[in-house]
Protein backbone atom coordinates (compact mmCIF):
# COMPACT_ATOMS: atom_id res chain seq x y z
CA UNK A 1 0.00 0.00 0.00
CA UNK A 2 1.12 3.06 -0.86
CA UNK A 3 1.60 5.29 1.98
CA UNK A 4 1.08 9.40 1.73
CA UNK A 5 2.05 11.58 4.35
CA UNK A 6 1.32 15.21 4.20
CA UNK A 7 2.72 18.45 6.02
CA UNK A 8 2.52 20.37 7.66
CA UNK A 9 -0.35 19.41 9.51
CA UNK A 10 -1.61 22.50 10.03
CA UNK A 11 -0.64 25.61 8.39
CA UNK A 12 -1.86 29.12 10.13
CA UNK A 13 -1.67 32.08 7.23
CA UNK A 14 -3.50 35.43 6.86
CA UNK A 15 -5.99 36.26 3.99
CA UNK A 16 -3.69 36.68 1.02
CA UNK A 17 -0.85 34.92 1.91
CA UNK A 18 0.42 32.10 0.05
CA UNK A 19 -0.36 28.80 1.18
CA UNK A 20 2.39 26.05 0.04
CA UNK A 21 1.01 22.16 1.20
CA UNK A 22 3.53 18.96 0.76
CA UNK A 23 2.18 15.31 0.26
CA UNK A 24 4.91 12.90 0.06
CA UNK A 25 4.68 9.25 -1.09
CA UNK A 26 6.30 5.95 0.27
CA UNK A 27 6.85 4.33 -3.83
CA UNK A 28 6.57 6.66 -7.21
CA UNK A 29 3.20 7.26 -7.58
CA UNK A 30 3.19 6.32 -11.48
CA UNK A 31 1.89 8.32 -14.29
CA UNK A 32 1.11 11.18 -11.72
CA UNK A 33 -2.26 9.64 -10.66
CA UNK A 34 -2.06 12.35 -7.73
CA UNK A 35 -5.30 14.47 -6.80
CA UNK A 36 -6.00 16.93 -3.81
CA UNK A 37 -9.39 17.37 -2.43
CA UNK A 38 -10.18 20.67 -0.09
CA UNK A 39 -13.03 19.52 2.71
CA UNK A 40 -15.16 22.28 4.76
CA UNK A 41 -16.66 21.26 8.30
CA UNK A 42 -19.40 19.76 7.83
CA UNK A 43 -19.04 19.42 4.23
CA UNK A 44 -18.16 16.80 1.02
CA UNK A 45 -14.03 16.64 -0.48
CA UNK A 46 -14.45 18.63 -3.38
CA UNK A 47 -11.86 17.82 -5.94
CA UNK A 48 -9.49 20.22 -6.46
CA UNK A 49 -6.32 18.72 -8.70
CA UNK A 50 -6.39 15.36 -10.22
CA UNK A 51 -3.13 14.22 -12.59
CA UNK A 52 -0.49 15.98 -10.43
CA UNK A 53 -1.53 19.38 -11.81
CA UNK A 54 -4.72 19.89 -14.09
CA UNK A 55 -7.23 22.02 -11.76
CA UNK A 56 -11.00 19.97 -12.10
CA UNK A 57 -14.10 22.28 -13.28
CA UNK A 58 -14.63 25.55 -11.92
CA UNK A 59 -11.71 25.74 -9.63
CA UNK A 60 -9.67 28.97 -9.32
CA UNK A 61 -6.52 29.44 -11.01
CA UNK A 62 -5.05 30.82 -7.20
CA UNK A 63 -4.88 26.13 -6.74
CA UNK A 64 -1.69 25.09 -8.95
CA UNK A 65 -0.31 21.27 -8.05
CA UNK A 66 3.01 20.11 -9.35
CA UNK A 67 5.29 17.34 -8.57
CA UNK A 68 6.03 13.74 -9.92
CA UNK A 69 7.34 10.96 -8.41
CA UNK A 70 6.98 10.71 -4.83
CA UNK A 71 7.19 14.47 -4.01
CA UNK A 72 3.87 16.97 -4.51
CA UNK A 73 2.61 19.94 -3.57
CA UNK A 74 -0.29 21.89 -3.81
CA UNK A 75 0.19 25.80 -3.74
CA UNK A 76 -2.78 28.09 -3.05
CA UNK A 77 -1.58 31.56 -4.24
CA UNK A 78 -2.81 33.93 -1.93
CA UNK A 79 -5.53 32.76 0.42
CA UNK A 80 -8.95 33.77 0.03
CA UNK A 81 -11.21 33.78 3.15
CA UNK A 82 -13.13 30.62 1.59
CA UNK A 83 -9.62 28.74 1.15
CA UNK A 84 -9.72 27.73 5.18
CA UNK A 85 -9.90 24.28 5.29
CA UNK A 86 -8.86 20.59 5.18
CA UNK A 87 -7.19 19.70 2.14
CA UNK A 88 -6.09 15.98 1.48
CA UNK A 89 -4.18 14.17 -1.20
CA UNK A 90 -4.66 11.22 -2.64
CA UNK A 91 -3.00 8.54 -5.03
CA UNK A 92 -5.05 6.30 -7.56
CA UNK A 93 -2.26 4.65 -9.57
CA UNK A 94 -2.66 1.70 -7.21
CA UNK A 95 -5.47 1.73 -5.10
CA UNK A 96 -6.37 4.35 -3.55
CA UNK A 97 -5.02 6.33 -0.39
CA UNK A 98 -5.31 9.33 1.13
CA UNK A 99 -3.11 11.71 3.12
CA UNK A 100 -4.05 12.51 6.55
CA UNK A 101 -5.06 15.64 5.65
CA UNK A 102 -3.13 19.44 5.95
CA UNK A 103 -5.42 22.03 8.40
CA UNK A 104 -4.67 25.76 6.81
CA UNK A 105 -6.45 27.85 9.66
CA UNK A 106 -6.65 31.63 9.89
CA UNK A 107 -3.87 33.14 11.37
CA UNK B 1 -25.99 18.86 -12.64
CA UNK B 2 -24.39 15.77 -11.24
CA UNK B 3 -26.03 14.98 -8.01
CA UNK B 4 -25.31 12.00 -5.53
CA UNK B 5 -27.63 11.97 -2.86
CA UNK B 6 -26.66 9.02 0.12
CA UNK B 7 -29.66 7.23 2.16
CA UNK B 8 -29.68 4.32 4.50
CA UNK B 9 -27.38 5.25 7.46
CA UNK B 10 -28.40 4.93 11.01
CA UNK B 11 -27.66 3.75 14.19
CA UNK B 12 -26.54 -0.18 14.43
CA UNK B 13 -25.49 -2.42 17.17
CA UNK B 14 -22.42 -4.31 16.34
CA UNK B 15 -22.94 -7.84 13.89
CA UNK B 16 -25.60 -6.16 12.22
CA UNK B 17 -26.31 -5.23 9.26
CA UNK B 18 -26.81 -2.10 7.14
CA UNK B 19 -27.77 -0.98 3.71
CA UNK B 20 -26.71 2.26 1.84
CA UNK B 21 -27.75 3.59 -1.57
CA UNK B 22 -26.92 6.56 -3.89
CA UNK B 23 -29.25 8.14 -5.96
CA UNK B 24 -27.49 9.54 -9.03
CA UNK B 25 -28.75 12.19 -11.39
CA UNK B 26 -27.06 14.60 -14.07
CA UNK B 27 -24.71 11.77 -15.73
CA UNK B 28 -24.77 8.81 -17.92
CA UNK B 29 -24.68 6.40 -14.68
CA UNK B 30 -23.40 3.17 -16.65
CA UNK B 31 -20.58 5.10 -18.19
CA UNK B 32 -18.76 5.64 -14.82
CA UNK B 33 -16.87 4.06 -12.14
CA UNK B 34 -18.21 4.43 -8.70
CA UNK B 35 -17.21 4.28 -5.25
CA UNK B 36 -17.68 4.75 -1.44
CA UNK B 37 -15.40 6.56 0.89
CA UNK B 38 -15.82 7.37 4.24
CA UNK B 39 -14.64 9.34 7.54
CA UNK B 40 -14.55 8.32 10.75
CA UNK B 41 -15.84 10.98 13.51
CA UNK B 42 -12.75 13.59 13.41
CA UNK B 43 -10.79 11.11 11.47
CA UNK B 44 -9.42 11.87 7.41
CA UNK B 45 -10.70 10.08 4.78
CA UNK B 46 -10.34 6.51 3.71
CA UNK B 47 -11.76 4.84 0.39
CA UNK B 48 -13.83 1.88 1.01
CA UNK B 49 -15.21 0.42 -2.27
CA UNK B 50 -15.24 0.41 -5.87
CA UNK B 51 -17.33 -0.44 -9.11
CA UNK B 52 -16.32 -0.38 -12.42
CA UNK B 53 -18.42 0.90 -15.60
CA UNK B 54 -17.80 -3.09 -16.13
CA UNK B 55 -19.45 -3.98 -13.06
CA UNK B 56 -16.24 -5.56 -11.21
CA UNK B 57 -16.22 -4.38 -8.11
CA UNK B 58 -13.35 -4.07 -5.65
CA UNK B 59 -12.52 -3.90 -2.19
CA UNK B 60 -10.15 -2.88 0.55
CA UNK B 61 -9.09 -5.23 2.81
CA UNK B 62 -10.47 -4.43 5.86
CA UNK B 63 -13.80 -4.88 4.36
CA UNK B 64 -13.85 -7.54 2.19
CA UNK B 65 -15.96 -10.80 3.01
CA UNK B 66 -17.86 -8.49 5.12
CA UNK B 67 -19.32 -5.39 2.07
CA UNK B 68 -20.65 -6.04 -1.08
CA UNK B 69 -21.10 -3.43 -3.84
CA UNK B 70 -23.68 -3.16 -6.62
CA UNK B 71 -25.12 -0.75 -9.28
CA UNK B 72 -28.49 -0.60 -10.80
CA UNK B 73 -27.26 1.31 -14.21
CA UNK B 74 -31.08 1.56 -14.99
CA UNK B 75 -32.62 3.35 -12.26
CA UNK B 76 -29.27 4.96 -12.08
CA UNK B 77 -28.16 3.52 -7.58
CA UNK B 78 -25.11 2.47 -6.13
CA UNK B 79 -25.69 0.47 -2.97
CA UNK B 80 -23.27 -0.80 -0.44
CA UNK B 81 -24.29 -3.88 1.63
CA UNK B 82 -22.43 -4.12 4.99
CA UNK B 83 -22.99 -7.07 7.31
CA UNK B 84 -21.00 -8.10 10.25
CA UNK B 85 -20.53 -4.67 11.33
CA UNK B 86 -17.91 -3.36 13.81
CA UNK B 87 -17.17 -0.12 15.86
CA UNK B 88 -14.35 0.60 13.80
CA UNK B 89 -17.14 1.04 10.85
CA UNK B 90 -18.53 4.08 12.30
CA UNK B 91 -18.35 6.96 9.80
CA UNK B 92 -19.96 9.55 7.33
CA UNK B 93 -20.07 7.27 3.97
CA UNK B 94 -19.53 9.30 0.92
CA UNK B 95 -20.65 8.01 -2.42
CA UNK B 96 -18.41 9.37 -5.46
CA UNK B 97 -18.75 9.05 -9.01
CA UNK B 98 -15.27 8.14 -10.43
CA UNK B 99 -13.35 10.71 -13.13
CA UNK B 100 -13.76 11.11 -17.17
CA UNK B 101 -10.51 10.15 -17.56
CA UNK B 102 -8.74 8.72 -14.09
CA UNK B 103 -9.72 7.18 -11.29
CA UNK B 104 -9.93 10.11 -9.31
CA UNK B 105 -13.59 10.76 -7.25
CA UNK B 106 -14.80 14.09 -9.27
CA UNK B 107 -18.07 14.27 -7.91
CA UNK B 108 -19.38 13.63 -4.19
CA UNK B 109 -22.46 13.28 -2.62
CA UNK B 110 -23.09 14.59 0.80
CA UNK B 111 -22.54 11.74 2.91
CA UNK B 112 -24.89 9.52 5.47
CA UNK B 113 -23.71 8.74 8.73
CA UNK B 114 -23.53 4.77 10.25
CA UNK B 115 -22.96 4.23 13.69
CA UNK B 116 -22.37 1.19 14.76
CA UNK B 117 -22.89 0.38 18.70
CA UNK B 118 -24.72 -1.35 21.47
Amino acid sequence: EIVLTQSPGTLSLSPGERATLSCRASQTISSSYLAWYQQKPGQAPRLLIYGASSRATGIPDRFSGSGSGTAFTLTISRLEPEDFAVYYCQQYGSSWTFGQGTKVEIK
Amino acid sequence: EVQLVESGGGLVQPGGSLRLSCAASGFTFSGYDMYWVRQAPGEGLEWVSGIRASGDPIYTGSVKGRFTISRENAKMFLHLQMNSLRAGDTAVYYCARGGADGDYFEFWGRGTLVTVSS
